[in-house]
């Protein structure tokens, strides 16, 4: 059974720091491209990083640039999610998901989301 | 980035009536690199179409997508309670992948 969890989350101060996890099983980890997408409370779907099965391509939405940082560790079937000089807009479930493709047009997997609170 | 508009922001349909779910592309994409996604209250989203009108594994047939270019739909045919969410378009064209803002049906 293909299976996402994700964690880390929690109750963070602007300006603060946290890493987020991303434990995969149930299938070959390293063959899939993996992507960080939040949801802020009330609010839709923002994809703000991602990451291919090798590594070696990364991506940031704007406003994350420069203060998260994406890694996966193929060895251990992780994804990794680490943030940076937090802001309260960064509050969002945080969900760890490889998503449809191309190459892999039926593989479509979705943690179960993480919630991070950026707040005083 | 490429922007994707839904309309209706809400839908209300009775149980049984047709539902139809609209996504406007800012610019033209290819049928392959389209989907719609199923977000039920405290869960993550569900892929239930993926270019543009292949159901994902699962999904029941009163599902359907069409479309081309930069308009793209959904149809659930015969509404069900447990189809009251919210749903949601994607685009896979270009880096970043964008969705739309959703859609929320709610059963009448």
């Amino acid at each position: 059974e293909v299976q996402l969890v994700e964690s880390g989350g929690g109750l963070v101060q602007p300006g603060g720091s946290l890493r987020l996890s991303c434990a995969a099983s149930g299938f070959t980890f390293s063959s899939y491209d993996f992507y960080w997408v939040r949801q802020a409370p009330g609010k839709g779907l923002e994809c703000i990083s991602y990451i291919s099965g090798s590594g070696s391509s990364i991506y940031y939405t704007e406003s994350v640039k420069g203060r998260f940082t994406i890694s996966r560790d193929n060895a251990n079937n992780s994804i990794y999610l680490q943030m940076n000089r937090l802001k309260p807009e960064d509050s969002a479930v945080y969900y760890c998901a490889s998503l449809t493709s191309g190459w892999h047009p039926l593989f479509d997997s979705w943690g179960q989301g993480t919630l991070v609170t950026v707040s005083s | 980035d490429i922007v994707l508009t839904q309309s209706p922001a809400t839908l209300s349909v009775s149980p049984g009536e047709r539902a139809t779910l609209s996504c406007r592309v800012s610019q033209s994409i290819s049928n392959t690199y389209f989907a719609w996604y199923r977000q039920k209250p405290g869960q993550a989203p569900s892929l239930l179409i993926y270019g543009a009108s292949n159901r994902a594994t699962g999904v029941p047939d009163r599902f359907s997508g069409s479309g081309s270019g930069a308009d793209f739909t959904l149809t659930i045919s015969r509404l069900e309670p447990e189809d009251s969410a919210v749903y949601y378009c994607q685009q896979y064209a270009g880096m970043p992948r964008t969705f739309g803002q959703g859609t929320k049906v709610e059963l009448k």
